[in-house]
């Protein structure tokens, strides 16, 4: 079974650019969840998806971040304008549903650094 | 609001020797589960062990086991025999019982080295 995928792995911007990640989830997989990574921190949720649709987003700096999961299957998280704070590593997951129950996939990450 | 706290930043271990890593954790929920994630270097996350809060008997998968003190709000991670490979960064994780959310909410980790 092919794991959850993602790209860039790495990425390096000048701060104000403007960055796309992209995640594939496991096939099948109705949820999926973009975390932030910051070095030193333990991940936090940015937003969740099931299927196409938002579950939570309530950490997601909307100002300068969106995403999107068209079709329920892959998904994108954008930044624009980037900010130096930004630096971190973005982890897709996702589970065959949500809850605790159905555990969690993790992607290998995208590590950004925003110069 | 939840939040946990991994107090060890790094810790270290003899190969073969048996190590614990600390884990508390704040929450004026009744159900919820916890979890012990390992990070390796440049490798995907992956789970390690799961606890559900309203199971008293602390959870085993292998190697790995947990101290559950619910009263207490801690949940530690017990590595027997310790390996090369078990050389990583651990995250502790709370996730609420509910049907519709699978938000987890991370430790800062603690990074575990193991010495041949």
């Amino acid at each position: 079974e092919a794991g959850v995928a993602q790209s860039p792995r790495y990425k390096i911007i000048e701060k104000r650019q403007s960055v796309a990640f992209w995640c594939n989830p496991i096939s099948g997989h109705a949820t999926l969840y973009w975390y932030q990574q910051i070095l030193g921190q333990g991940p936090k949720l940015l937003i969740q998806f099931q299927n196409n649709g938002v579950v939570d987003d309530s950490q997601l700096p909307k100002d300068r971040f969106s995403a999107e999961r068209l079709k329920g299957v892959d998904s994108t998280l954008k930044i624009q304008p980037a900010k130096l704070e930004d630096s971190a590593v973005y982890l897709c997951a996702s589970s065959l549903v949500a809850g605790a129950s159905y555990e969690q996939y993790f992607g290998p990450g995208t590590r950004l650094t925003v110069t | 609001a939840q939040t946990v706290t991994q107090s060890q930043p790094e810790m270290s271990v003899q190969e073969a020797e048996t190590v614990t890593l600390s884990c508390t954790y704040d929450t004026s929920e009744s159900n919820y589960y916890l979890f012990w994630y390992k990070q390796p270097p440049s490798r995907q996350m992956i789970l390690v062990i799961r606890q559900e809060a309203y199971k008293q008997q602390n959870a085993t998968e292998n190697r790995f086991s947990v101290n559950f003190q619910k009263a207490a709000k801690s949940f530690s991670l017990k590595i027997s025999d310790s390996q090369l490979g078990d050389t990583a960064m651990y995250f502790c994780a709370f996730m609420k019982r509910s049907s519709n959310t699978g938000k987890l909410i991370f430790g800062q980790g603690t990074t575990l080295q193991v010495k041949p």
